[in-house]
């Protein structure tokens, strides 16, 4: 079935550091893929998103590009800061009609001044 | 403003006494969906529905119950709530699944 893996966290970063988070994933069909992103005690806000292969979503300086051929949708940020510690999930659209959405297990950043 | 609300957003109770969380969008979404969120499990995917009067399971339905009366409105039910129904609890709203949901603050339920 479709699927979705994350790198493990925590992630942790220096203010003004690059970030990678991996995410790979397995699917059917053209799904489409999402990083969500959860600040702490809220609910999870749609931080970009990508519909078809080689689109590039992005957001906040946040950037993620579609690779087909490596099954990929990793999430970049040239400069982080202390603000944007949160847990991320990439996140694909199931297939079929159910508009169901699978999750990666999540990847808690934290940045440190 | 475009949200979903969901209330409560903390909640405590008993083992076997009924319980409704409700959830509202206000965005004229077809789909609407529930997911529960564990420590080192994620988040899975409960019930969903595609339109009113339209749900169906999604992959840990058990102990759970839903309805799609109207557009705006998706209730998730626990009818006899049990411990390991303690979890983070979100409602999700998307007018085409592929374009991405809008989610809820969160419902925490602990069982005891």
């Amino acid at each position: 079935g479709d699927s979705v893996t994350q790198m493990e966290g925590p992630v942790t970063l220096s203010e003004e550091a690059f970030l990678t988070i991996n995410c790979t994933y397995t699917a059917t069909g053209y799904p489409s893929l999402f990083w969500y992103v959860q600040y702490p005690g809220e609910g999870l806000q749609l931080l970009l998103k990508a519909t078809k292969a080689d689109d590039k979503g992005s957001n906040k300086g946040f950037e993620a590009t579609y690779r087909k051929e490596t099954t990929s949708f990793h999430l970049e940020k040239g400069s982080v800061q202390v603000s944007d510690s949160a847990v991320y999930f990439c996140a694909l659209s199931g297939s079929g009609n159910t508009g169901k959405l699978i999750f990666g297990q999540g990847t808690t950043l934290q940045v440190k001044p | 403003e475009a949200q979903v609300t969901q209330n409560p957003r903390y909640l405590i109770t008993v083992t076997g006494k009924k319980l409704t969380v409700t959830c509202s969008q206000n965005m004229n979404h077809e789909y609407m969906s529930w997911y529960r969120q564990d420590p080192g499990l994620g988040l899975r995917q409960i019930y969903y529905s595609m339109n009113v009067e339209v749900t169906d399971k999604g992959d840990v339905p058990e102990g759970y119950k839903v309805s799609r009366k109207e557009k705006r409105n998706f209730p998730l039910i626990l009818e006899s709530p049990s411990p390991n129904q303690t979890s983070l609890y979100f409602c999700a709203s998307s007018q085409r699944g592929a374009d991405g949901y809008t989610f809820g603050s969160g419902t925490r339920l602990t069982v005891v």
